[in-house]
């Protein structure tokens, strides 16, 4: 596609549930990066996926929060048992290692989650 | 890790030039970028330095000096269109090359 898309675009959950939320990136690039952004601050890096190796999982926050992309494109990330603290908004940002000689990220509009 | 520094609010004229700072620490710096972001949109790339000077883009600079840790967004002939939140991130060798962001300026922009 001609940008990141990612989805649901809301999610409102009761806390204890779990939610699945995806990321669709640009097609062919290779580096994908979650974030977790709060109201008013800015985003929280989450982890790092280089193709389906995750590199870099250090700002997961606990362990009830879980990424994959098994096949190097599409990635989730899942969190168990929400708590109203993950409230936030939720970036997918990918990045192609090949081309840009900025290396810059692009994001997608993210999903707001709301845990009640 | 990175102690990225920005202020968190600064307001200005329509048709006037505003100066957005940000300082951070890191020992691994690999370029620093900043973007714009819309209320409940998604962050849009701006520019990016890696060498120390100014890069000029249309009516965005912005300016890095990596020995004094510090980079400056100017913005000129403001619209009311560039209000939003001005976040800056800063590469980092040691995180894979990720980015960690600062808290972001909310820019305003009065008529």
């Amino acid at each position: 596609g001609a940008g990141v898309s990612q989805s649901p675009r809301y999610k409102v959950a009761k806390r204890g549930q779990d939610v699945a939320l995806r990321c669709d990136p640009i097609s062919g690039h290779v580096s994908l990066f979650w974030y977790q952004q709060a109201l008013g601050q800015g985003p929280e890096f989450l982890t790092y996926f280089q193709n389906e190796a995750q590199l870099d999982k250090s700002g997961l926050p606990s362990d009830r929060f879980f990424a994959e992309r098994p096949e190097g494109s599409v990635s989730t990330l899942k969190i168990q048992r929400t708590q109203q603290e993950d409230s936030a908004v939720y970036l997918c940002a990918c990045r192609d290692e090949q081309v840009s000689s900025y290396n810059e990220q692009f994001f997608g509009p993210g999903t707001r989650l709301t845990v009640l | 890790g990175q102690n990225i520094d920005q202020p968190t609010e600064m307001t200005a004229t329509e048709g006037a030039i505003v100066q957005i700072n940000c300082t951070y620490q890191t020992s691994g710096f690999n370029g620093l970028f900043w973007y714009q972001q819309h209320a409940g949109e998604a962050p849009t790339f701006l520019s990016y330095n890696v060498l120390d000077g100014l890069e000029e883009k249309g009516r965005f600079s912005s300016f890095l000096s990596r020995s004094k840790g510090y980079s400056y967004l100017l913005l000129k002939e403001l619209q009311m269109k560039d209000s939003a939140s001005y976040l800056c991130a800063v590469r980092d060798r040691r995180n894979n090359n990720d980015m960690r962001f600062g808290a972001g300026t909310r820019l305003t922009v009065k008529p």
